[in-house]
């Protein structure tokens, strides 16, 4: 599994954009990149995945260029309840290992008022 | 939107005593898992389950755990002989394709 590496912590400002970003210089061809957000106490909760180029839903974009040796997580104007641990991981695309998470410790996310 | 539900939100046991977890993962998905995370540290893995068997295990799912689907909508986890160290957020979750989703987890008291 490919190791990832993203920054211990990080502060923003309510109604700011905040870009996250994960180094996984040994990706695979088949692996895949997720983003998941961990409230205390509570379970991740899947935020984005891709593959390649850019992937934007409702919550976030994901930004990943052509080498994939990188990934970055963009979350426009976040506010106080953004205020969270934020995980990068990369995994097998389906058909390949059955898909058990490796997480990291996370970038742990304060949203200051 | 389905949702992993996970039952019950707090339980406190004294060590030594049984306890199982009990997960209902989203209807339709193949893949079950069960991770834990210690107060401070990172969340672990701890076993998969697919196809009414175990897929992987980590080396913490030693033989004091076991998990079972009994049924066509629960997923649960089994640990025989609690230790204090086994006090922990347990988190089910389940897969169709390449997401994994959570549930808001099991506190674990053990005294």
């Amino acid at each position: 599994l490919a190791k990832t590496t993203q920054p211990i912590s990080m502060d923003s400002y309510e109604g700011q954009e905040v870009n996250i970003t994960c180094s996984h210089n040994n990706i695979a061809t088949n692996d895949y990149i997720t983003w998941y957000q961990q409230f205390p106490s509570q379970g991740p909760r899947f935020i984005i995945q891709g593959y390649k180029t850019k992937v934007t839903n409702e919550v976030a974009s994901l930004f990943i260029p052509a080498d994939r040796k990188s990934s970055t997580l963009s979350l426009p104007r976040v506010s106080l309840s953004d205020t969270a641990v934020y995980y990068c991981l990369v995994g097998k695309l389906i058909g390949g290992s059955q898909g058990n998470l490796i997480f990291g410790k996370g970038t742990k996310l304060s949203v200051k008022p | 939107e389905p949702e992993v539900t996970q039952t019950p939100s707090h339980q406190v046991t004294q060590m030594g005593q049984e306890v199982i977890l009990r997960c209902v993962p989203i209807s339709n998905h193949l893949y079950f898992y069960w991770y834990r995370q210690i107060l401070g540290q990172k969340v672990e893995f701890l076993v998969s389950f697919y196809n009414n068997e175990i897929s992987e295990k980590s080396e913490i799912f030693d033989d004091q755990f076991s998990v079972e689907r009994p049924d066509g909508s629960n997923f649960t986890l089994k640990i025989r002989s609690t230790k204090l160290e086994d006090s922990a957020m347990y988190f089910c979750a389940s897969r169709l394709m390449d997401t994994q989703y959570f549930g808001p987890g099991t506190r674990l008291t053990v005294l």
